[in-house]
């Protein structure tokens, strides 16, 4: 059974500071999403990495897949109140072969 | 992309009452996902639906409890049967988009259900 482990399960930070959000698995994944989630909403897509070692960078996001495609981390740079929210690393896609696993996602809370 | 709209957007509903919640995509696709995402979990996979075939379910998730119907590519419908305090949960549609690696899940913006 293939698992996506994500840590911390909670962070709370002051606006400014930077965090890093961990998504770690003994599965090799095709590819690799990033989901952004705010209450009442359904989860957005933030990014997908598919290749080894690929580094994505959106604003004040950085992504990173690693090189074995096993493990994946999202860093905020200077986080804002707005960045507040569910924060879900998924794995594989293939809906010819097996189906997304979903981590059990960060919450991340930044105070003003 | 695709954008996806589900109806209820939230519900209060009694215990032993079913309750129906529509999902309608801007394209068409041949699979459309069901997934439940009970009080601060993450998202667990239901069934899968496509269309002019059954439902395929998960473990833990049955028919008669979770009946889906996909009458065409572009809607489904996923029936909440006898509800209990237990199905208080948000249910989410999504579809997939793109092909091979770089295939990933749109998500509707879910239903909220809260069992009495």
């Amino acid at each position: 059974t293939q698992l996506l482990e994500q840590s911390p399960q909670f962070l709370s930070i002051q606006e400014g500071e930077n965090l890093t959000v961990y998504c770690n698995s003994s599965s090799v994944f095709s590819s690799l999403q990033w989901y952004r989630q705010e209450p009442g909403e359904g989860p957005v897509l933030l990014v997908t990495v598919v290749t080894g070692g690929e580094v994505k960078k959106l604003k004040r996001l950085t992504f990173q897949f690693g090189d074995a495609r096993k493990d994946s981390s999202l860093h905020i740079t200077a986080a804002q109140p707005g960045d507040t929210g569910l924060y879900l690393c998924a794995g594989g896609g293939y809906t010819g072969g097996f189906k997304t696993i979903f981590g059990a996602g960060t919450r991340l809370f930044v105070k003003a | 992309s695709a954008v996806i709209s589900q109806k209820p957007s939230r519900d209060i509903c009694q215990r032993g009452t079913s309750l129906t919640i529509q999902c309608q995509v801007d394209s068409q696709v041949t699979m459309m996902f069901w997934y439940r995402q009970q009080p601060g979990q993450s998202l667990t996979l239901i069934a899968t639906a496509n269309q002019g075939s059954e439902a395929t379910y998960e473990s833990g998730f049955v028919i008669d409890k979770f009946p889906i119907s996909r009458p065409n590519l572009t809607f489904s419908t996923l029936t909440v049967s006898n509800m209990s305090p237990e199905d208080s949960s948000i249910y989410l549609c999504s579809v997939p988009m793109g092909q091979g690696a770089r295939e990933t899940q749109y998500f509707g913006p879910g239903t909220r259900l809260l069992v009495l």
